[in-house]
């Protein structure tokens, strides 16, 4: 049972162009992280949110964090080439248990 | 600070054969964490290790087999190899060994079995 469902699966856009992706359970999460991943690397940690309605900027990305603590949002703004790769965000349940989402894959075109 | 390494980067293994997979963490972290990733199941947990004690381990067959030394590196293990344990297999450090802080990964094994 995949608890961490994110969209959409894929995503191409032009260079410029907004987006967001969107993590989503029906279980709550003491925390949630987002990483980046690039083909033949390990992901690398964005950024880590643990407050229900906690919101983090990263130069042009904004993190969210849902109320209830069951959802999470990635706003990316003026998209450019090199945002291009996996995005995966992962929720931490309790101390030791922690679940990656089904990730959304991004190509942005210049 | 040197970051988490991984060794071998690459690995072709016939089916059947045993292999094994080297994982240094961070200097100073303390938990290690093991994930397999393939493009139809994304990233699944196979084991955590804390101070060389297994603490979470996921839905893996007995043939994944994992362990961790003093020094806080780590080692997993796959036996009777199948075509299906083809898949980048990633190691990640944490210093607290709590999962509300995220982890740092290494570059992974991309494990072939032909």
């Amino acid at each position: 049972t995949q608890l961490l469902e994110q969209s959409p699966q894929f995503l191409s856009i032009q260079e410029g162009e907004n987006l967001t992706v969107y993590c989503n359970s029906s279980s709550v999460f003491s925390s949630l992280q987002w990483y980046r991943q690039e083909p033949g690397e390990g992901p690398v940690l964005l950024v880590t949110v643990v407050t229900g309605g906690e919101v983090k900027k990263l130069k042009r990305l904004t993190f969210q964090f849902g109320d209830a603590r069951k959802d999470s949002s990635l706003h990316i703004t003026a998209a450019q080439p090199g945002d291009t790769g996996l995005y995966l965000c992962a929720g931490g349940r309790g101390t030791y248990k922690y679940i990656f989402g089904t990730g959304t894959r991004l190509k942005v075109l210049a | 600070k040197a970051g988490v390494t991984q060794t071998p980067r690459y690995l072709i293994k016939t089916r059947g054969q045993q292999v094994t997979l080297s994982c240094s963490p961070i200097s100073g972290h303390r938990s290690v964490s093991w994930y397999q990733q393939t493009p139809g199941q994304g990233l699944q947990f196979l084991f955590e290790y804390f101070s060389e004690t297994q603490r979470n381990k996921g839905n893996f067959p007995g043939r994944f087999s994992g362990r961790q030394f003093s020094n806080s590196r780590s080692e997993m293990n796959v036996s009777t190899l199948e075509l299906g344990d083809s898949a980048l297999y990633l190691c990640a450090s944490s210093s607290h060994g709590e999962a509300n802080y995220g982890y740092t990964f290494g570059s992974g094994t991309r494990l072939t079995v032909v």
